[in-house]
């Protein structure tokens, strides 16, 4: 099945500091959504991304739907304590029948 | 508007039992979407429904099952239960369905002992 990379696995982060996540395939996306998720919770919705090459921008949070539409990144600039969390990308194709694959996930923590 | 709603939150059954569970959409999503969440597997799509039809399946065993009822709501069915079928299960709705903008809710946990 198609695989979503999504790297770094895990990150400190220390505030103010401004952090990238990236994922990667190597199948082409129609869509590309990224989530966090906080301990003992569902996911949340923070970005969808519809078009290559859109940058598209939630509060400190801004991602970019790659132009070669196998890439999609997401950036936070100056991260708070409340950064912490799992962030997910997933993607969408007609391939995988229109439902989401996801990425394995970066986990942000707080430098100690 | 209220979220996308899942009961129970926890569950713990023995191996070989079954067990359901309910998903209530956000009021006028149509899409319902289930996955299995565990550690070693991450998230894993299981089905979804749309229109109380199952529009797409993912790789899980015939032991999984789910229904869509015409407010839109749904359940999943989990028959003869495994240990490896303990995991996080999520859903999440969408207005339109398939991939775009699912809203998911806090999830089962269930454990299977």
């Amino acid at each position: 099945g198609q695989q979503l990379n999504q790297s770094p696995q895990s990150m400190f982060i220390q505030e103010g500091e401004d952090v990238s996540m990236n994922c990667t395939s190597s199948s082409i996306f129609n869509t590309w959504l990224w989530y966090k998720q906080d301990p003992g919770e569902g996911p949340v919705l923070l970005i969808a991304l519809y078009k290559a090459g859109e940058l598209t921008s939630n509060g400190r949070l801004t991602a970019q739907f790659g132009i070669t539409r196998k890439d999609s990144f997401l950036n936070i600039s100056a991260s708070i304590p409340s950064d912490v969390g799992i962030y997910f990308c997933a993607g969408q194709n007609e391939a995988a029948g229109n439902k989401l694959t996801f990425g394995g996930g970066t986990r942000v923590l707080v430098k100690p | 508007k209220a979220g996308v709603t899942q009961t129970p939150r926890y569950l713990i059954k023995t191996r070989g039992q079954q067990v359901t569970l309910s998903c209530s959409p956000i009021s006028g999503h149509r899409s319902v979407s289930w996955y299995q969440q565990t550690p070693g597997q991450g998230l894993q799509f299981l089905f979804e429904y749309f229109s109380e039809t199952q529009r797409n399946k993912g790789n899980f065993p015939g032991r999984f099952s789910g229904r869509q009822f015409s407010n839109s709501r749904s359940e999943m069915n989990v028959s003869t239960l495994e240990l490896g079928d303990s995991a996080l299960y999520l859903c999440a709705s969408s207005l339109h369905g398939g991939a775009y903008e699912q809203y998911f809710g806090p999830g089962t946990r269930l454990t299977v002992t």
